[in-house]
């Protein structure tokens, strides 16, 4: 299996643009999750699915964030509009047995300017 | 609130002595801990784990140890080898159903 895949691997937009992130989970895998890397916060969850419906999205830190499964091998997760505190590295992971054993794509790098 | 926390951003070891690496968290309910390691620039792999029913976990050079009571776990890397250098993230979970918490990372640098 190829793994966990996540597009585009870097992204530069200005603020007040639009951002969309991809992300196509292991096949077979019920789980999915969105995390985003910072400095100040480390690994924190933003959202996950299981079998493509939306469990629980409180990390998301506000409206400007969304995120869809609309299907069991793709998601979205979108920024509008974007803002320079964006600015981070946001991981797509998949899960078979839940919450523990995560594989993780390889990140898409995010700068908000 | 960081309910798992990892107090050493960085860690420097030399080749082939030990690495250990700490975490300490808040919540009585996480019952299963997990590490994962993390090279520039890829996502983050799953190291080991360990349950709550259990205080060592060992695999090859990597081991596990945890203390419920101090709420402490710990990972040790033993001999260190310069390829260990990584972002290395301690993580907890609760009962089944809950998420998984992250510490912050420490960064180990292993030099030759």
């Amino acid at each position: 299996d190829a793994g966990v895949i996540q597009s585009p691997r870097h992204e530069v937009t200005e603020m007040g643009q639009e951002v969309t992130l991809r992300c196509k989970p292991i096949s077979g895998h019920d789980y999915l999750f969105w995390y985003r890397q910072t400095m100040m916060r480390g690994l924190e969850l933003l959202i996950y699915f299981n079998n493509n419906v939306p469990i629980d999205d409180s990390g998301m830190p506000e409206d400007r964030f969304s995120a869809k499964m609309p299907n069991a091998s793709f998601s979205t997760l979108k920024i509008q509009p974007s803002e320079p505190r964006d600015s981070a590295v946001y991981f797509c992971a998949s899960s078979g047995t839940g919450h523990e054993k995560l594989f993780f794509g390889s990140g898409t790098q995010l700068s908000v300017l | 609130d960081q309910q798992v926390k990892q107090n050493s951003p960085s860690l420097s070891v030399q080749e082939g002595r030990i690495s250990i690496l700490n975490c300490d968290y808040t919540n009585s309910m996480f019952d299963y801990f997990l590490w994962y390691k993390k090279y520039p620039a890829e996502g983050p792999t799953f190291l080991i784990s360990i349950s709550s029913i259990k205080d060592k976990n060992e695999d090859g050079r990597f081991t596990v140890f945890l203390n419920k009571s101090a709420k402490h776990l710990s990972l040790h890397i033993v001999p260190s080898q310069p390829g260990d250098s990584a972002v290395y993230f301690c993580a907890a979970s609760g009962n089944a159903g809950n998420m998984l918490t992250f510490g912050g990372g420490t960064r180990l640098m292993v030099k030759p």
